[in-house]
């Protein structure tokens, strides 16, 4: 049992590149989410995904797009890159809407030069 | 206002001994969750305990303990017993309702975290 995979774990961008960071989770959990973490910081939601062909902006959602494939995949896209979204990103999943537990993937740890 | 607060950005405790890591909030919603996650050097986001804001019991996980004080909004962490791997980065987040466009979300809301060093 993977729970929530993300890949990649790492990626340095140049100001400009898009690139799509990828989740998936096989816990067949309802709704899906995006964080950003910055360095000394709580995670902040970017995009969240209450069921399968749902999407709505978090707190941060400025200079990013996200796609939820099916029920266990959910992408974050950067469409044009900046040295403000250097930041690690998580992935999260909940089962259902009062679980108690969010499941959080390893990261992507991205950097913008 | 900040809707998640942790007051100590660093906390040192003595080995075997306990460490209580404060977490105040501030929501309107009669139905929320506490939680607390433990954030080693490695990254990764492990939860640690759950507290329901219905649950009239502190909730108890192992070592941890939640100490929740509804009209004082708070929702402290224990940790009896420390060991070296307990040093890590320690986030309280609440879970609170979000505006949804179809279904229903929720979202959790962090802390800045307490960087917690147990020494030996």
């Amino acid at each position: 049992n993977a729970g929530v995979t993300q890949t990649p774990k790492f990626q340095v961008l140049k100001t400009g590149q898009s690139m799509t960071l990828q989740c998936a989770q096989d816990m067949n959990h309802n709704s899906m989410y995006w964080y950003r973490q910055d360095p000394g910081m709580g995670l902040r939601l970017i995009y969240y995904s209450a069921s399968e062909g749902t999407t709505d902006k978090g707190e941060v959602p400025n200079g990013y797009n996200v796609s939820r494939l099916n029920k266990r995949e959910f992408s974050l896209r950067l469409e044009s890159a900046a040295p403000s979204q250097t930041s690690v990103y998580f992935c999260a999943s909940l089962r259902t809407v009062d679980s108690s537990e969010q499941y959080f993937g390893p990261g992507t740890r991205l950097t913008v030069t | 206002a900040q809707k998640i607060t942790q007051t100590q950005p660093g906390m040192f405790v003595q080995e075997k001994e306990a460490v209580t890591l404060d977490c105040t909030y501030d929501t309107s919603d009669q139905s929320y969750g506490l939680f607390w996650y433990k954030q080693p050097s490695s990254g990764e986001m492990i939860f640690l305990i759950y507290q329901g804001s219905y649950d009239e019991q502190n909730a108890t996980e192992g070592r941890y303990s939640l100490n929740f004080q509804k009209a004082r909004k708070s929702a402290n962490l224990v940790i009896s017993a420390s060991q070296l791997g307990d040093s890590a980065m320690y986030f309280c987040a609440m879970r609170e309702a979000l505006p949804i466009s179809s279904g229903s979300a929720r979202q959790l809301t962090f802390g800045s975290g307490t960087q917690l060093t147990v020494l030996p």
